[in-house]
């Protein structure tokens, strides 16, 4: 069983729904990260959070540390969204990053 | 500007050769990462480095050998290739060791190794 796990796996959405993608980790973080991996390959770091939560544009992270839990929320989700979307725990010992799966998100027009 | 680069892009090579893959960061970073990424996808770190010393090594085959010759700088180098080690490697670069710190990446170098 991975440290860190994702659901789902795969998502298709149409344009203008609102997207959810769950992580969940087992490990003592000091931080959780959420990156995005376009279809071209480059990974971008979206969020770092290690309490509360971050909003930037249509996309929310948040972080429930008690519940060892993270949720990417998009908002009037676009084609443009269509990506990889990954979260990874940053163990609390240093900056080993520990990944979940991926969430392959593919939004329809 | 390229905040983190890698060369090459992609690398074609035969089994049993040896092959570097290099990689520089102009942010002035004290810590930088190399990633594989397999073909399912999933990413795990391999090494890291912090001021030019190896902090984190996986479990990772010692065919594998990460050299920092400045704190700007990564290189890669992988002997006697194998056909399991087709991947794609990402390196990456944090401000400094903390995992509170946003990781800068690379656009990866795709390997394959026939």
């Amino acid at each position: 069983k991975n440290e860190v796990e994702q659901s789902p796996q795969n998502l298709t959405a149409q344009e203008g729904e609102f997207i959810t993608i769950n992580c969940s980790y087992s490990v003592g973080i000091s931080a959780l990260h959420w990156l995005q991996q376009h279809p071209g390959g480059g990974i971008v770091s979206l969020f770092m959070l290690s309490s509360g939560k971050k909003k930037h544009g249509r996309l929310i992270a948040t972080i429930n540390i008690q519940e060892k839990h993270s949720s990417l929320h998009i908002t009037a989700s676009h084609p443009r969204d269509s990506a990889v979307y990954i979260c990874a725990a940053a163990e609390t010992s240093g900056s080993r990053l520990t990944f979940g799966e991926g969430t392959q998100l593919t939004v329809n027009p | 500007d390229t905040a983190v680069s890698q060369t090459p892009k992609y690398l074609v090579t035969q089994m049993g050769n040896d092959k570097s893959i290099k990689c520089e960061q102009n942010l002035g970073h004290d810590t930088m990462y190399w990633y594989k990424q397999d073909s399912k996808k999933f990413l795990k770190i391999m090494f890291s480095y912090n001021n030019k010393e190896l902090i984190i090594n996986e479990t990772v085959p010692n065919r594998f050998s990460p050299k920092s010759p400045d704190k700007a700088h990564l290189n890669l180098h992988i002997n006697s290739l194998e056909l399991g080690d087709s991947a794609v490697y990402f390196c990456a670069s944090s401000r400094t060791l903390a995992g509170t710190m946003k990781q800068f990446f690379g656009p990866g170098t795709r390997l394959t190794v026939l």
